[in-house]
């Protein structure tokens, strides 16, 4: 069974431009999680969704930042405008409800903002 | 709100021998979920092992074991027979039951020296 797929691996993108991540969470999970990595800040979570709805949005950290989950296997971070402090490395994950749980992790999106 | 401190930032240990590596934590809930995940330099975040608050008996898997000291809010990571590819950052994580939400601990940074 295929992981958490993310898209793009990479991203360098200039102050101001839109960004849009992408996520395809495990078949059949029906939780996925938004994670930003810094090294100040560590692991944050931003936003998740449960069954396609999202239920916590308290970690996002500003309206430049939004979250969709269209279906139950995408859904999309996106920065509008983008800032360098914006740069991290950004995870999805997803588990399933009665998984303990336990949330499986995308290899995640480098994102470099000039 | 939880907390999940990680108080050795990085740790060495020689190719075959035995090194645990520390975590704490605190929390409000009487059930909940604690983690160890490793994270090599392809920054996948991989399971390890996780741990049922409410069971007595420690997680193990493999070469990877737990020390779990409820009343201590303790919860350490032992690695037996270390192997080269064990070098990475190894983060503690805790969920209260049902809640979904994962805090993450500073990670601790694994070296093996061959």
């Amino acid at each position: 069974d295929a992981g958490v797929i993310q898209s793009p691996r990479h991203e360098v993108t200039e102050m101001g431009q839109e960004v849009t991540l992408r996520c395809k969470p495990i078949s059949g999970h029906d939780y996925l999680f938004w994670y930003r990595q810094t090294m100040m800040r560590g692991l944050e979570l931003l936003i998740y969704f449960n069954n396609n709805v999202p239920i916590d949005d308290s970690g996002m950290p500003e309206d430049r930042f939004s979250a969709k989950m269209p279906n139950a296997s995408f859904s999309t971070l996106k920065i509008q405008p983008s800032e360098p402090r914006d740069s991290a490395v950004y995870f999805c994950a997803s588990t399933q409800w009665g998984a303990g749980d336990t949330q499986y992790f995308g290899p995640g999106t480098r994102l470099t903002v000039l | 709100a939880q907390t999940v401190t990680q108080s050795q930032p990085e740790m060495s240990v020689q190719e075959a021998e035995t090194v645990t590596l520390s975590c704490t934590y605190d929390t409000s809930e009487s059930d909940y979920y604690l983690f160890w995940y490793k994270q090599p330099p392809s920054r996948q975040m991989i399971l390890v092992i996780r741990q049922e608050a409410y069971k007595q008996q420690n997680a193990t898997e493999n070469r990877f074991s737990v020390n779990f000291q409820k009343a201590a809010k303790s919860f350490s990571l032992k690695i037996s027979d270390s192997q080269l590819g064990d070098a990475a950052m190894y983060f503690c994580a805790l969920s209260g039951a049902g809640s979904y939400q994962l805090t993450f601990g500073k990670g601790t940074k694994l070296s093996v020296i061959p």
